[in-house]
């Protein structure tokens, strides 16, 4: 089962911008995490924050949480070539260690 | 260096020819998962294994094995692979929760 939507599927910016991915879940959560994945390789932790956090910085990374909405956002900041890929979002719920992940974001950024 | 192996990584088999992807993690983890990457699909996890000698179902677990022996193995195993077990497989590990997911590099299986 899919927790997680991501928002929006794809996404292209120049360097230097600033890129937003969305990602909405269903069901009350512990913490939701993301994830990203150059193409065909495996996936890499990026951040996790906590049910009761509702911002996370690290590095150009911002994070942010709304559990009221069951809502978060994955903002990087001052983009470059090297942050293309896939962004995935990750929730954890109940007493179990089971990531549950989004469809992700595909992000390109041109040079 | 800390790290999750995944053999082979690419595979292309018959259907109904038994074959194993093993998984092996070097930082004594406890939690195993092995998860199944399809476009539009996103990852669904097929097993995981909280610690040895215990495993259980993800979310599509039809079609798979995997047995936990020792710590750092987790082998998926296909008894008779069929077309739609074509996929990007990935191996996971993690220390228990709250901790991020370290992944393999993945395996790319096509089933004929």
């Amino acid at each position: 089962s899919q927790q997680g939507e991501e928002d929006p599927q794809a996404l292209s910016i120049q360097e230097g911008e600033n890129a937003t991915m969305n990602c909405s879940y269903k069901t009350s959560i512990n913490n939701l995490q993301w994830y990203r994945q150059n193409s065909g390789r495996g996936l890499v932790h990026l951040i996790l924050i906590r049910s009761n956090e509702r911002e996370k910085h690290s590095g150009r990374l911002r994070v942010t949480l709304d559990t009221s909405k069951k809502s978060s956002s994955l903002l990087i900041t001052a983009s470059r070539a090297a942050d293309t890929a896939s962004y995935f979002c990750a929730t954890v719920s109940g007493n179990t260690d089971k990531l549950i992940f989004g469809t992700g974001t595909r992000l390109q950024v041109f040079p | 260096e800390a790290q999750v192996t995944q053999n082979p990584r690419y595979l292309i088999t018959v259907t109904g020819k038994k074959l194993t992807v093993t998984c092996s993690q070097n930082m004594n983890h406890e939690y195993m998962s092995w998860y199944r990457q399809d476009p539009g699909l996103g990852l669904r996890q097929i097993y995981y294994s909280m610690n040895v000698e215990v495993t259980d179902k993800g979310d599509v677990p039809e079609g798979y094995k995997v047995s936990r022996k020792e710590k750092r193995n987790f082998p998926l195993i296909l008894e008779s692979p069929s077309p739609n077990q074509t996929s990007l497989y990935f191996c996971a590990s993690k220390e228990t929760n709250p901790y991020e997911q370290y992944f393999g590099p993945g395996t790319r299986l096509t089933v004929t």
